[in-house]
């Protein structure tokens, strides 16, 4: 059973572009969030898709963008980088019905540097 | 809003030896849940343990336990017989969002621990 998986694994860019980050969520999945992970710090919410529909956002700015396709997968866009976006990006996906107990499952990240 | 804290930058242990790491938390929903997550150098948040705010037992898996104080919101991870590979970044979360359908997890800021032989 495939768990969440996450592309590219590394990725550097310069300042001013923009990238776009790919997650397919955990067979059975249906809802995916994204995180973003500065150095040292947890994670912090940057938005929820379910039903390919943005659910919820967190205190990011509109340079950050996500879609979630049919199958459920999704993707990350972010435009106009800064140093300052420079983290590991997190997907997680769940269940609605067996969030409150199981909580997410995670990829591994895609690690993004900026420079 | 939700707010976890965790005030151990760092914690060391020698193999074998049980370890707890701090957890509190402030929320004035009644209904809530708390996870832990171990997250390796790979990067990828591994799911340990989740405790529900009504649980009357405190929440065990295998080595792993949760010690849940409601009265003080702490709700601190046991590891029993530390292993070398327990060594790695440790995060509580709270899940945010009541009873609505919408759900996400606030974390805290982490604990490393390292397993020394």
């Amino acid at each position: 059973d495939a768990g969440v998986t996450q592309s590219p694994t590394h990725l550097i860019k310069t300042r001013g572009q923009q990238v776009t980050l790919r997650c397919s969520p955990k067979s059975g999945h249906d809802t995916v969030s994204w995180y973003q992970q500065a150095l040292g710090q947890g994670p912090q919410f940057i938005f929820q898709y379910y039903e390919e529909e943005e659910r919820q956002r967190g205190n990011f700015p509109d340079r950050f963008s996500g879609h979630q396709f049919p199958n459920y997968s999704s993707e990350l866009n972010v435009n106009a980088l800064l140093l300052g976006d420079s983290a590991l990006y997190l997907c997680a996906s769940s269940l609605a019905q067996t969030f409150l107990l199981y909580g997410y499952t995670f990829g591994s990240g895609t690690r993004l540097t900026v420079v | 809003a939700q707010k976890i804290t965790q005030t151990q930058p760092g914690m060391f242990v020698q193999e074998k030896e049980a370890v707890t790491l701090d957890c509190t938390y402030d929320t004035s929903d009644p209904s809530y849940g708390l996870f832990w997550y171990k997250q390796p150098s790979s990067g990828e948040m591994i799911f340990l343990i989740y405790q529900g705010s009504y649980d009357q037992q405190n929440a065990t898996e295998g080595r792993y336990s949760l010690n849940f104080q409601k009265a003080r919101k702490s709700a601190n991870l046991v590891i029993s017989a530390s292993q070398l590979g327990d060594s790695a970044m440790y995060f509580c979360a709270m899940r945010e969002g009541g009873n609505t359908g919408f759900q996400k997890l606030v974390f805290g800021t982490g604990t490393r621990l390292l397993v020394s032989p």
